[in-house]
């Protein structure tokens, strides 16, 4: 596909589940990013990597939250014993190498209801 | 820090009238700003974007923005308004150096009245 992909579209778990939400970046695009979006709000940095690496972690809300992109394409947001307040739609974005004012190109996120 | 501030939740105009979504901003150093556009159930869209340069770019679907770094704004407007153009609407601002991550403020919804 010609765009960022993310799955599942739409995910529903219960209190204290663990969830796994993927992106699929644009193919050959170096820098991925993932942001969180509670309803009502603009996008809220999580954490992003430059291939394998992950250059900032810093938005992550807590120790629950974790980042991967083992092999420097698809990455996975990983979000353990999931609470109410983890609802939320997460996005991720990713922008191609060689200039760092690259616009970011977003999927369309999954959309996470914690019950 | 970096911030964005985006003053009016919502924007309604008369379709074909001109419309402008105010956005202002703090950043240390130079800016990076980008506008984005998100319809329901969708990610965002990439308008346009200020680098450096001539302070009024111009973008897709006929919007273009104004880059004024004396009062640190950076307004989107559009000549003539089409009802199809109603949206949500982000401004986001990055540093020109170090961390590429964005900053988005709370986003305007901009309603298109036929």
């Amino acid at each position: 596909g010609a765009g960022v992909s993310q799955s599942p579209r739409y995910k529903v778990a219960k209190r204290g589940q663990d969830v796994a939400l993927r992106c699929d970046p644009i193919s050959g695009h170096v820098s991925l990013f993932w942001y969180q979006q509670a309803l009502g709000q603009g996008p809220e940095f999580l954490t992003y990597f430059q291939n394998e690496a992950q250059l900032d972690k810093s938005g992550l809300p807590s120790d629950r939250f974790f980042a991967e992109r083992p092999e420097g394409s698809v990455s996975t947001l990983k979000i353990q014993r999931t609470q109410q307040e983890d609802s939320a739609v997460y996005l991720c974005a990713s922008s191609r190498l060689g200039s760092s004012y690259n616009e970011q190109f977003f999927g369309p996120g999954t959309r996470l209801t914690v019950l | 820090a970096q911030s964005v501030a985006q003053p009016e939740d919502q924007v309604n105009v008369a379709e074909g009238n001109p419309l402008t979504v105010k956005c202002t901003y703090s950043v240390s150093g130079n800016p990076y700003l980008f506008w984005y556009v998100q319809y329901p159930n969708r990610g965002l869209q990439f308008l346009l974007k200020y680098i450096t340069g001539d302070n009024l770019v111009k973008g897709s679907y006929g919007f273009e923005a104004e880059f004024n770094k004396s009062q640190t704004s950076f307004h989107l407007k559009k000549p003539s308004a089409l009802v199809s153009d109603s949206a949500l609407y982000f401004c986001a601002v990055r540093a020109s150096f170090g961390n590429e991550k964005l900053t988005f403020g709370t986003g305007t919804r901009l309603t298109i009245i036929p």
